[in-house]
């Protein structure tokens, strides 16, 4: 069965500093994954996705993935925060064997301090 | 942003009363997904349907049900609520079906049941 674990519920960093969101999948076949985002009051909106192109996937907003087989991971990084980024982000897999179902983490809250 | 609507918004009700959920789409979609959100739980797929009158349950389905007589109208019934069922609920869609194909989501419902 597939699953996601997002390591780190909350996480925090200053304005301008390193954001690393860190997400391990468990899939028996070529996963498909997501992050996605939620501001406050709001649904869910794609940041990005791998699909088996590249392994290195640029998202919206200045973010970034990149998948690592061997590590089962695709962590979520940003350079520099920016107090617009504090919002809640969501990693999620899918495979063809489900059609399309999305198995999401339970999510990492980023906080950005002044 | 993909066309979904969800409504109500906010719903405030008592233990045993039936609620409808209602999600509305104008992107002519043939896929259509409920979830529930809970703290360290992420989102939980309840339903999905992959036409008008063809549904599936989900992970968390038990207590639920759906019903799908038009493309653009999903909605998501708890026949007799429960204190267990107070969430936020969110509508998706997509497209196709596919693992790489990415989910859109509606803006959600809070549901708190007394």
């Amino acid at each position: 069965a597939q699953s996601v674990t997002q390591l780190g519920s909350h996480v925090s960093v200053s304005e301008g500093a390193l954001v690393l969101l860190r997400c391990n999948y468990s899939s028996s076949v070529p996963p498909y994954l997501f992050w996605y985002v939620q501001y406050p009051n709001q649904g869910l909106q794609l940041l990005l996705k791998y699909t088996s192109a590249a392994t290195l996937v640029k998202g919206i907003n200045g973010f970034e993935a990149e998948f690592k087989k061997s590590e089962t991971s695709f962590h979520l990084t940003k350079p520099s925060a920016h107090m617009s980024d504090a919002a809640e982000y969501f990693c999620a897999v899918s495979d063809q064997n489900q059609g399309g179902k999305l198995i999401f983490g339970q999510g990492t809250e980023l906080s950005v301090k002044p | 942003d993909a066309g979904i609507t969800q409504s109500p918004r906010h719903k405030v009700t008592e233990t045993g009363t039936p609620v409808t959920l209602r999600c509305h789409q104008t992107e002519n979609h043939r896929y259509m997904y409920w979830y529930r959100q809970d703290p360290g739980h992420g989102l939980r797929l309840i339903h999905y349907s992959y036409g008008v009158k063809d549904t599936d349950k989900g992970e968390v389905s038990d207590g639920y049900s759906v019903s799908r007589s038009k493309t653009e109208d999903f909605l998501l019934t708890l026949e007799s609520a429960t204190s267990s069922q107070t969430s936020v609920y969110f509508c998706a869609i997509s497209p196709q079906r596919g693992a790489h194909n990415e989910q859109f989501f509606g803006p959600g419902t809070r549901l708190t049941v007394l």
